[in-house]
This record gives C-alpha cells, structure tokens and sequence, in this order.
C-alpha cells in the first residue's frame, strides 16, 4: 500500500524566511501526489498537486514542490513565509483500490508556525 | 465552484446513540469519502464509495458504516456511539481517477458524552 511520511509535526519559521516541509512517499508506481493546506477552523484547501508532468510543481500562495523519484520525495517550500502561511500542510499520495479506483492517503501533517 | 456541504459543523451525542452524519455534493462526482482527523495522526479514511450503493473500507471502519442511495449524498452512520469516536468528520469528494483532487467539507466536530 502507498503511505507518506512527514517529519517535523511542529515547524516554526520566522516572517520572511524560507519555509521547507519534507514530504516521503513509498509507491510501487508513479503516484499521484498533493498537498493540501488547512487554516484554522477551515476545510482543506489543494495548494498543488504531481500527476506525472513537471517535476517542478507551482501552487497557489508562491508555493512549489519538486518530485524526485530517485529520493521518494516531495518537498514543499516557499521563498518567504508569510503570517498568513499559519497552517497545518497535509501531503498526500493517491493509492489504487482493489477496483481499480484511486483514493487518497494523508501523511500526520505539519503544523506551521509563523514568527513575526 | 465545488461544493461539499455537511449537515452540522458542531453535534453532541450522548453514549449508545445512533448518529448520522450528512454530506452531499454539487459536482457530480464519482468518489466520495469520508474520513476522520485527530490531532498527531492526520486524516484516516473510514469508507469511501466509488458509486451509488457500492462502498469500500477504509483504514478504520470499526464501528461505523456509510449508505449511498443518491450519486450526490453519502451518509456515515455510527451504530452506537461511544466516547472514542470524539472526532472531527471531514467528507470529500473527486472525480474517477488518481490524479484529480478531492474537495472537502467544512468538517463535523462530534463529541459523545
């Protein structure tokens, strides 16, 4: 079964610094991954999403994510992390179900926090 | 735009009860999900249904089941409710296929007492 790890449950970057949150992925094939984001009180919102095309993934809010096949990795970062970037980021791989169709596996979150 | 809307944000239920939790869509997607989210252990998928009346198990289905009799509502049931199943409930949504992303609700906060 497809499974994501994330590191570091609590991230704290100072306002205008960069902001790096490691994402793992283990998949017997070239999965299908996302992040999401959740502000406080709020549903989860997609910030980006790899589906086999560019490896260099640009989502909303100046933030990307790179696929690295070779390292099992997806890593989000933004240049400069701003007050509003206070979240909990989810990283997500698409695993297949026994019929055929695709559902989505949740790595345990980054709660991030922003210094001002 | 997408819209999953669940039935109440906030629900208290006393121990034994038998619980519904609503979710309906507007986009007439295949999929439909529910899943519960605790803190530390990110969100765990209970069920999923892939169309009307067919239903998978998720990683944690103990305790709860799911009906679909409509493409656009999927209803997760608690049998009897007991305090372990304090959550938070988030529904999605998405279409068929590996690469399209889910679009969740506003999530129901259920405490049982």
């Amino acid at each position: 079964a497809q499974s994501v790890t994330q590191l570091d449950s609590h991230v704290s970057v100072s306002e205008g610094t960069p902001v790096l949150l490691r994402c793992n992925y283990s998949s017997s094939y070239s999965p299908s991954l996302f992040w999401y984001v959740q502000h406080p009180n709020k549903g989860l919102q997609l910030l980006l999403k790899y589906t086999s095309a560019a490896t260099l993934v640009k989502g909303i809010n100046g933030f990307e994510a790179e696929f690295k096949k070779s390292e099992t990795s997806f890593h989000l970062t933004k240049p400069s992390a701003h007050m509003s970037d206070a979240a909990e980021y989810f990283c997500v791989v698409s695993q297949t179900s026994y019929y055929g169709n695709n559902r989505l596996a949740f790595g345990k979150g980054n709660q991030v926090v922003v210094i001002p | 735009d997408v819209k999953v809307t669940q039935s109440s944000r906030y629900l208290v239920k006393r121990t034994g009860e038998k619980v519904f939790l609503e979710c309906v869509q507007d986009m007439d997607h295949e999929n439909m999900f529910w899943y519960r989210q605790d803190p530390g252990l990110g969100l765990r998928l209970i069920y999923f249904s892939y169309d009307v009346k067919m239903k998978e198990k998720g990683d944690i289905p103990e305790g709860y089941s799911v009906s679909r009799e409509k493409k656009e509502r999927f209803s997760l049931i608690l049998e009897s409710a007991s305090t372990n199943q304090t959550s938070m409930y988030l529904c999605a949504s998405s279409l068929w296929g590996g690469d399209t992303e889910a679009f969740f609700g506003q999530g129901t906060r259920l405490t049982v007492v």
